[in-house]
């Protein structure tokens, strides 16, 4: 059983095109998360969910929007895409907030033509 | 917030050299973990420290983390193929990632 999944794994689209990401962990987890990791490795925390809140929300553009409609799902949806959100997207879980040992899905690799 | 740096970025090393990176802070933490993240996959963690000045170790693997609880270190004796990828250390606080260590052993 896979404890964190997300969809799709491979995201080919053109500029300026809506997409989202979803994700879905099965370990009953209360805090979610969306992590983003360019080219160079540089992985960088976007959002966290706990119990559905909004607790974590770096300096992100608002074209990003997360949506958790349950604990067990954190949803991302990017409008209007840019050749600079070319990336490699991770969804987490973790119990409880920060300092817990956090659970990654397989990530999501981005392409923007 | 709290930040953490990492060094070094890069390292290069053969097979059966050891491999040390280090994490630094300004200001006290609470914990620190250690995750790695192998080419094409996903950070997977690897350990969480709490107490100061604790060590723990997994197999060829030893975590250190400061008596001051403002450093840690991850030391791999005897590295392996197997050890390629990218070690983070993220801020306990906020899980910042960052760049991490990426680690690339020669046979």
């Amino acid at each position: 059983d896979t404890a964190v999944s997300q969809t799709p794994k491979y995201l080919v689209t053109q500029m300026g095109n809506d997409k989202s990401i979803k994700c879905e962990q099965n370990l009953g987890h209360d805090t979610m998360y969306w992590y983003k990791q360019d080219s160079k490795k540089f992985l960088k925390i976007m959002f966290s969910y706990n119990n559905k809140e909004l607790i974590i929300n770096e300096t992100v553009p608002n074209r990003f929007s997360p949506k958790s409609p349950d604990k067990a799902h954190l949803n991302l949806h990017i409008n209007s895409l840019e050749l600079g959100d070319s990336a490699v997207y991770f969804c987490a879980s973790s119990q409880g907030t920060a300092g817990n040992e956090q659970f990654f899905g397989p990530g999501t690799r981005l392409t923007v033509l | 917030g709290q930040q953490v740096m990492q060094i070094p970025q890069y390292q290069h090393v053969q097979e059966g050299e050891d491999f040390t990176t280090y994490c630094n802070s300004s200001t006290t933490l609470s914990n620190i973990q250690w995750y790695k993240q192998r080419p094409g996959g996903h950070p997977v963690f690897l350990i969480q420290l709490v107490k100061s000045g604790e060590v723990k170790k997994q197999k060829r693997l030893t975590f250190q983390f400061g008596e001051a609880k403002k450093n840690s270190s991850l030391h791999i004796t005897a590295t392996q193929t197997t050890d390629v990828g990218t070690y983070f250390c993220p801020t306990p606080n906020d899980m910042r990632f960052g760049a991490g260590t990426r680690l690339t052993v020669k046979p």
